[in-house]
């Protein structure tokens, strides 16, 4: 059963360009969750999706982020117009339930030059 | 609003010390989750535990034992015997039922020597 797959680990971008992490939960989980990890800190909650549907979006940025889980397919979070402070770690969590246990990926870890 | 403190930010001890590292939460819940997650220098997240607010049993697992104690809000971590295999980031975290998002403390580095 493999788990929780990010993908790209890295990612390189220069400012002002568009970045897509991927993340494909474990077979059965409909809970899917983004965390961001600023250098040298704890992470962050950013959104909360089950299939098709935004759940809680309580710690996304206003601007330039958005995030999806469609019917098929990997959990996206897109971030447009990036910029240095977006240079981070970006994690997903994925859950079969709403109070079952969450499970990490590896990480998705943004690099803007 | 939940808030998790952990005050130790780095610790450092010799191989088949000892460590305890410290948690503390703060929320107006009464039914919330308490995780411990292990981030190695490779930068995953790996799950340790995960405690339900009505259980204040005590765990222990190989090396590794938790002591959640309702009255002073506290959810410590105590490697024993460490190994330099330990040495990680570790974090504490809650999360309600409700809201379900995880909020994580600030973690501790634990450095193991040999």
């Amino acid at each position: 059963n493999a788990g929780v797959m990010q993908n790209p680990r890295h990612l390189v971008r220069r400012r002002g360009q568009e970045a897509r992490l991927r993340c494909s939960p474990m077979k059965g989980h409909s809970h899917v969750y983004w965390y961001r990890q600023l250098p040298e800190e704890g992470l962050k909650f950013m959104v909360y999706l089950q299939k098709e549907n935004i759940i809680d979006e309580s710690g996304m940025p206003k601007e330039r982020f958005s995030a999806e889980f469609p019917k098929e397919g990997p959990s996206i979070l897109r971030i447009q117009q990036v910029v240095r402070g977006d240079s981070a770690a970006y994690f997903c969590a994925s859950s079969p339930t709403v109070t079952g246990g969450l499970f990490f990926g590896e990480g998705s870890r943004l690099t803007v030059l | 609003a939940q808030k998790v403190t952990q005050a130790q930010t780095e610790i450092s001890v010799v191989e088949k010390e000892d460590v305890t590292l410290d948690c503390v939460y703060e929320t107006r819940d009464t039914t919330y989750y308490l995780f411990w997650y292990k981030q190695p220098p490779s930068g995953e997240l790996v799950f340790l535990i995960r405690r339900n607010s009505f259980d204040e049993q005590n765990e222990i697992s190989g090396r590794y034992s938790w002591n959640f104690q309702k009255s002073t809000s506290s959810f410590n971590f105590t490697i024993t015997a460490s190994q330099v295999v330990d040495s990680a980031v570790y974090f504490c975290a809650l999360s309600d039922t409700g809201r379900r998002a995880l909020t994580f403390g600030s973690g501790t580095r634990l450095q193991v020597q040999p």
